[in-house]
C-alpha cells in the first residue's frame, strides 16, 4: 500500500525556472493537502483541495498554483522559482473534511532554488 | 498569533525515561481535533496520536498518551519507556474548521534527542 507518493524526492532549480511536484494518492481520500517545512517555522499550508474539483489558496499560497487533476493526483506548480522557495514540500490527504480525521503525508521533496 | 506554540526547541530524554512534550493551542471553536506528529531525520512525517476537543478521555498509542487539558488549551504528549528511534522532531497540530475546510495547523516542533 503505497500511501501518498511525492514525486521527485529532490530538485534543485535556478531563479526563475519553473518545475511541478506531483503528490498521488491510492487510499481513496477526498481531501488534498500542499505544505511547505521551514527551519522553525512547522508546516505551512501552502494550497488545498477540499474535493475532488476545488481548490483554494492556504495561507502561503503566492508564487505557487495547484490542478487537482483527479481524485488521487494534487500537482503543484512553481512558474518562476525563487530562492525563498527553497524548503521542503509535503503532500498530504484526509478522507473527510473534519476534525477527527488525521492527514497522512507524503515523504516530501527537498527543493533548493540557487 | 500563534495557533500552536511549542515551547521546547529542545530535548534529551535518557533511554527507558518517559518524556514530555508541551504544546498549548488558541482556538475559539467547540469542535477541533488535537494530533501529534513524528518527523524522524528521514524526514517523513508520521501520525502518532489524536485527540478530539469532546474527548473526556486522554488518548493512548502504545507508549504514546496525549494528557489533554481543555481548560487550559493544553495537549502535552507523553513518550514513556523512550527508545533510541524516539529520537526525531515532534509537531503538535490542531486541526479546525476555517475558510469551507478543517485545516491542519502546526507548532515549530520539539526535538527529541534519546540517550543511551
Amino acid at each position: 500500500n503505497a500511501g501518498v507518493t511525492q514525486t521527485p524526492k529532490f530538485q534543485v532549480l535556478k531563479t526563475g525556472q519553473s518545475m511541478t511536484l506531483q503528490c498521488a494518492q491510492d487510499m481513496n481520500h477526498n481531501s488534498m493537502y500542499w505544505y511547505r517545512q521551514d527551519p522553525g517555522m512547522g508546516l505551512r499550508l501552502i494550497y488545498y483541495s477540499a474535493s475532488e474539483g476545488t481548490t483554494d489558496k492556504g495561507e502561503v499560497p503566492n508564487g505557487y498554483n495547484v490542478s487537482r487533476l483527479n481524485k488521487r493526483e494534487f500537482s503543484l506548480r512553481l512558474e518562476s522559482a525563487a530562492p525563498s522557495q527553497t524548503s521542503v514540500y509535503f503532500c498530504a490527504s484526509t478522507i473527510r473534511s473534519s476534525y477527527n480525521s488525521p492527514l497522512h503525508f507524503g515523504n516530501g521533496t527537498r527543493l533548493t532554488v540557487t | 498569533a500563534q495557533k500552536i506554540t511549542q515551547t521546547q526547541p529542545g530535548m534529551f530524554v535518557q533511554e527507558k525515561e518517559a518524556v514530555t512534550l508541551d504544546c498549548t493551542y488558541d482556538t475559539s471553536d467547540q469542535s477541533y481535533g488535537l494530533f501529534w506528529y513524528k518527523q524522524p531525520s528521514s524526514g517523513e512525517m508520521i501520525f502518532l496520536i489524536y485527540q478530539g476537543s469532546y474527548d473526556e478521555q486522554n488518548a493512548t498509542e502504545g507508549r504514546y498518551s496525549l494528557n489533554f487539558q481543555k481548560a487550559r488549551k493544553s495537549a502535552n504528549l507523553v513518550i514513556s519507556a523512550s527508545q533510541l528511534g524516539d529520537s526525531a522532531m515532534y509537531f503538535c497540530a490542531m486541526r479546525e474548521y476555517r475558510s469551507n475546510d478543517y485545516k491542519l495547523s502546526f507548532g515549530a516542533g520539539t526535538t527529541v534527542t534519546v540517550r543511551a
